[in-house]
């Protein structure tokens, strides 16, 4: 049983466009975050929800727009794509947040190309 | 702010050569620290991390960090590479971002090539 999920594994767009990215932890846990991969590999947190409440918004543009319908869910909308959110975005979840020598676990990865 | 660095974004050894991956962090309060591994086109998986109970900590597939507070290092090793460690190594600090919420704060990678 995947830990972690995200859907779709790959998303090819057009710039303008509007989409969604969907993550699932089935692991019980209270926080989950995602995160955004660039072109050189370098990680950065974008948000982080703690059942169901936003606890962590990075300085990132409002296009991006983050939903928890319930804690083991954190879909991530992103509206008018442009051509720099071209990344890979990672969801991850850890138990409660509030700790920081907690562990947090990585879905596989959405990778996005807009064109 | 709590920060880690990570020299060297490419290191390559030959197979059953000693890995030495090194991260070096910043921070004025005592830091918990992690190594994660990506390999190819996968998520994160973590290999280990330092909670100040032991300072050589031993993870999984046969790596093992050593916290020194005097140096302000946390180095990933291997005694002997095997092909399947070739991947993307990332050093993260747990730092907090406002109340008791905590992020982690990545390097920017270390690529691992292992020649056979």
């Amino acid at each position: 049983d995947t830990a972690v999920s995200q859907t779709p594994k790959y998303l090819v767009t057009q710039m303008g466009n509007d989409k969604s990215i969907k993550c699932e932890q089935n692991l019980g846990h209270d926080t989950m975050y995602w995160y955004k991969q660039d072109s050189k590999k370098f990680l950065k947190i974008m948000f982080s929800y703690n059942n169901k409440e936003l606890i962590i918004n990075e300085t990132v543009p409002n296009r991006f727009s983050p939903k928890s319908p319930d804690k083991a869910h954190l879909n991530l909308h992103i509206n008018s794509l442009e051509l720099g959110d071209s990344a890979v975005y990672f969801c991850a979840s850890s138990q409660e947040g509030g700790l920081a020598r907690e562990t947090q676990y990585f879905g596989p990865g959405t990778r996005l190309l807009v064109l | 702010a709590q920060s880690v660095t990570q020299l060297g974004s490419h290191v390559s050894v030959s197979e059953g050569a000693l890995v030495l991956l090194r991260c070096n962090y910043s921070s004025s309060v005592p830091p918990y620290l992690f190594w994660y591994v990506q390999y190819p086109n996968q998520g994160l998986q973590l290999l280990l991390k330092y909670t100040s109970a032991a300072t050589l900590v031993k993870g999984i597939n046969g790596f093992e960090a050593e916290f020194k507070k005097s140096e302000t290092s946390f180095h990933l090793t291997k005694p002997s590479a095997h092909m399947s460690d070739a991947a993307e190594y990332f050093c993260a600090v747990s730092s907090n971002s406002g109340g008791s919420n905590y992020k982690l704060t990545f390097g920017k990678g270390t690529l691992l090539t292992v020649n056979p």
